[in-house]
Formats: C-alpha cells, structure tokens, sequence
C-alpha cells in the first residue's frame, strides 16, 4: 500500500516485554491512526493524531502508548504486552476532511505468549 | 455514536452470480459511508465511498452500492462474482466533521463456489 509503511510485520512477544510498532508515511497528511483487527470484531480505532504534537484516544486505548514529533512517523508502544493485545495491526493515514478515506498500511501481526 | 451492521459473517456465492453484501448504520449527522476490501494478509483497500450527490456510487473491480436514507442502508452489489472477489469487505462510517476516524463494521467474508 503506497505511502504508509509499517514495521516489523511480523513480532512475537513475552507477555510483559516491551516493544514499539512502527508507521512511516510519505504522503505529507496530517491525520494518523491505529487500528486492531481482531477475528469477528472488525477494526477498532487504538489511538490517532491530527498533526505533529497532537494525538488522542480512540476506542481501545488501554494498553498502548504514542506520540507524533513528526508529521511523517506515528509510532504505537506497547509498555508491558498481554496476551489481549494479541492482534494484526494497521496503521492508516487521511488527507484532509471526514470524507477522505484512509489508506492503510499492510499491518503487523503481533503474538504475545 | 455511530455504529455499522454487516448482515452476515460469512456470505458464499457461485461464480458468476449476483454478490450481494449488506451494511445498516446508524449516525445522528448525515455520515459518509465507505466499503473496504482486504485480500489475505493485506491491508484494507478503499473500493469505493459516499459523500453526498448521487446515491448509487460506483466503485473498483465492478462493485457498486446504493446510499439508501430512509433504510439506513448502504449495501455492496456485483453483477457477477469472480473468483478473484473472494476476500473480508468492511463496510465503515465517518460523521461529518469527526476527527476521530472511521467506525468499522465487523466484517463479511465473501466465498465464490466455482
């Protein structure tokens, strides 16, 4: 998927180790998101952020940390990993208005044992 | 708060039949209205949106679906299904003015019998 590059795809984890997921775009839009994909419960909004040095939270935010000092990256942390947080994640960026669809990252899959 | 029903989790159709994938919302502001499509370990692509003028929106791959405001519908059609349409389709929602994202539904797993 053009503009928005996620890294690693693939992660597994302990539960109780830390780790942050990486999301990289070169579209210049202002508007970055994090969903989880769960099997049965679609996507779920984690955190998102409408310029650099602003993000809020969206439906699922426990758990999970970010910040954006930068327009191009919005990175997730997960400060101590649980087996809930057990899911494929997608990072997706939005130009500008309600109406502009999101482009999504291709996600990374994270196991937590 | 908006939300999105998707009529089925799994929907099977043999090939060259009608496709037919259902969407209710609800939105107390007139929404915009997406559908998704997500190919085995991909990201989610945009197969077409509503916005506001005409109701039947047309989209990629020969999908279409039609902005029904008095059933709170927005249903996803093809013609014809195709082997290379089997995948997850998400029907989303985005209040006008919201910043805070798209409201997605659960999901339909779409199965083309040969």
């Amino acid at each position: 998927n053009a503009g928005v590059t996620q890294t690693p795809k693939f992660q597994v984890l302990k539960t109780g180790q830390s780790m942050t997921l990486q999301c990289a775009q070169d579209m210049n839009h202002e508007y970055m998101s994090w969903y989880r994909q769960d099997p049965g419960m679609g996507l779920r909004l984690i955190h998102y952020s409408v310029g650099a040095g602003i993000t809020d939270q969206g439906e699922v935010p426990n758990g999970y940390n970010v910040s954006r000092s930068t327009t191009e990256d919005f990175p997730l942390r997960l400060l101590s990993a649980a087996p809930s947080q057990t899911s494929v994640y997608f990072c997706a960026i939005r130009g500008t208005g309600p109406n502009s669809p999101l482009h999504f990252g291709n996600g990374t899959r994270l196991t937590v044992t | 708060a908006q939300s999105v029903t998707q009529l089925g989790s799994h929907v099977s159709v043999s090939e060259g039949a009608l496709v037919l994938l259902r969407c209710n919302y609800s939105s107390s502001v007139p929404p915009y209205l997406f559908w998704y499509v997500q190919y085995p370990n991909q990201g989610l692509q945009l197969l077409l949106k509503y916005t506001t003028g005409a109701t039947l929106v047309k989209g990629i791959n020969g999908f279409e679906a039609e902005f029904k405001k008095s059933e709170t519908s927005f249903h996803l059609t093809k013609p014809s299904a195709h082997m290379s349409d089997a995948a997850e389709y998400f029907c989303a929602v985005s209040d006008r003015g919201g910043a805070d994202g798209l409201t997605f539904g659960k999901g339909t797993h779409l199965i083309i019998q040969p």
